[in-house]
């Protein structure tokens, strides 16, 4: 039971280059999510899914796209890099809502990703 | 707006000490509040989950504690170990309304190192 995966760990990018994380979970969760962290702030809300074929924006949706095809997979898509987006992105997953009752998310080890 | 302030922003003691971090919000409506820790290089992980009912939780040497009518937590760690440097993010649930973001605040994190 790996719980949730994330690829790469590591990548950076040229300002206008396009790239695609990867993040896979095998608990069978239905609800995936995707942050950013900012040195010294707080996570972010990016994307979140609430089953395959389902997606909605967060806080922070500018320039990047998802799509959730299956259960297991919800990658997330940067079209045109910016210095902007240099930051960690974790995925994570719950089995419902993450605000609802006391729900626990479970968290990737992160992507941490230099846009130049 | 929601908002979760964590102090302090850094802290440093010795191995065997004790210390308390505290986190005040203004998130409403309340859910309930979490407490992760955050390994370097790595996803948050839960420690403890409060609801509006509970005073107090304890998580071997972690013990939370929520004052919902002041909207005050503290995570206190007793006789510390090398393995509890890390960054604890306090993290509060709004009551979810439906459609939108996922209802979690997230605050900064307290950095703790512990020394030898």
């Amino acid at each position: 039971n790996a719980g949730v995966t994330q690829t790469p760990k590591f990548r950076i990018l040229k300002i206008g280059q396009s790239m695609t994380l990867q993040c896979a979970q095998d608990m069978n969760h239905n609800y995936m999510y995707w942050y950013r962290q900012d040195p010294g702030m707080g996570l972010k809300l990016i994307y979140y899914s609430v089953g395959a074929g389902i997606t909605d924006k967060g806080e922070v949706p500018n320039g990047y796209n998802v799509s959730r095809s299956t259960t297991e997979d919800f990658p997330l898509r940067l079209e045109l890099a910016a210095p902007s987006q240099t930051s960690v992105y974790f995925c994570a997953s719950s089995y419902s809502e993450a605000w609802g009752g006391a729900n626990v998310l479970t968290f990737g080890a992160g992507s941490r990703l230099t846009v130049l | 707006k929601n908002q979760v302030e964590q102090s302090p922003q850094s802290l440093i003691i010795l191995e065997g000490k004790n210390c308390t971090l505290q986190c005040n919000y203004t998130v409403s409506p309340f859910s309930n509040l979490r407490w992760y820790k955050q390994d370097t290089g790595r996803g948050p992980v839960s420690l403890t989950i409060m609801t509006f009912s509970e005073n107090t939780k304890s998580n071997g040497r972690y013990t939370a504690t929520l004052d919902a009518d002041t909207k005050q937590s503290s995570l206190h760690i007793t006789a510390s170990q090398l393995s509890d440097s890390a960054s604890y993010i306090c993290v509060v649930s709004a009551l979810h309304s439906g459609g939108g973001a996922d209802g979690l605040t997230f605050g900064k994190g307290t950095h703790l190192i512990i020394q030898p």
